[in-house]
């Protein structure tokens, strides 16, 4: 039981470059999470997805997309990566939003330069 | 602006002592979550505490909630160098489905 994986783990982006972050979790949970934690800022929320077919914009949200691919797995897009998106990205899953813990993934530690 | 703030922000204590962490939160809940992270890994869940709750236990852990002011208290007791982490409290707004941490306290147990 690998719980909620991400990939990849350190990723360096130059100004402009997209990339993908992916996030799977094998606990049949129907809402998943992404957050970008900062020095001093706690984690914000960047994107939700109560269940399977449904995303709704947390507090930061611009410079981000996410598919909920299907119910395993949530992926955060950047579009033009941009150097105050220099951040560690977590991904979580929980059974049934804020009513039951939420299970983390590792983290993504993503520079822009 | 973030639903729940943590109070004080660092904590530095001596191993054995029992540790206090506060959380105060602006909207209605449904419930509120603690969590615990050490250094350069993800969050842990520590406890949910329900709205209709006052206070909760799990081993060393002790969760106190007062809806009429909005706040919450993590207590650690004797602490050990372990627990050396930062602290965080998370909650679930009515009416809207997600959930919301606050900035977190950095705890330190120095032997």
């Amino acid at each position: 039981n690998a719980g909620v994986t991400q990939t990849p783990k350190f990723q360096v982006l130059k100004t402009g470059q997209s990339m993908t972050l992916q996030c799977a979790q094998d606990m049949n949970h129907n809402s998943m999470y992404w957050y970008r934690q900062d020095p001093g800022m706690g984690l914000r929320l960047i994107y939700y997805s109560a269940s399977e077919g449904t995303t709704d914009k947390g507090e930061v949200p611009n410079g981000y997309n996410v598919s909920r691919l299907n119910k395993r797995e949530f992926s955060l897009r950047l579009e033009s990566a941009a150097p105050s998106q220099t951040s560690v990205y977590f991904c979580a899953s929980s059974e049934a939003w804020g009513e039951t813990e939420a299970f983390f993934g590792q983290g993504t530690r993503l520079t822009v330069v | 602006s973030q639903q729940g703030e943590e109070d004080p922000q660092a904590l530095s204590i001596q191993e054995g002592e029992n540790a206090t962490m506060n959380c105060s939160y602006k909207t209605s809940i449904n419930n509120l979550q603690w969590y615990r992270q050490n250094s350069g890994r993800g969050l842990v869940h520590l406890i949910l505490i329900r709205s209709n709750e006052r206070e909760k236990h799990s081993g060393r852990l002790r969760v106190t909630l007062d809806t009429s002011k909005k706040s919450s208290s993590l207590l650690i007791t004797a602490s050990r160098a372990a627990d050396t982490a930062s602290y965080f409290c998370a909650t679930d707004v009515q009416g809207a489905q997600k959930l919301v941490f606050g900035q977190g306290t950095r705890l330190t147990i120095n032997p």
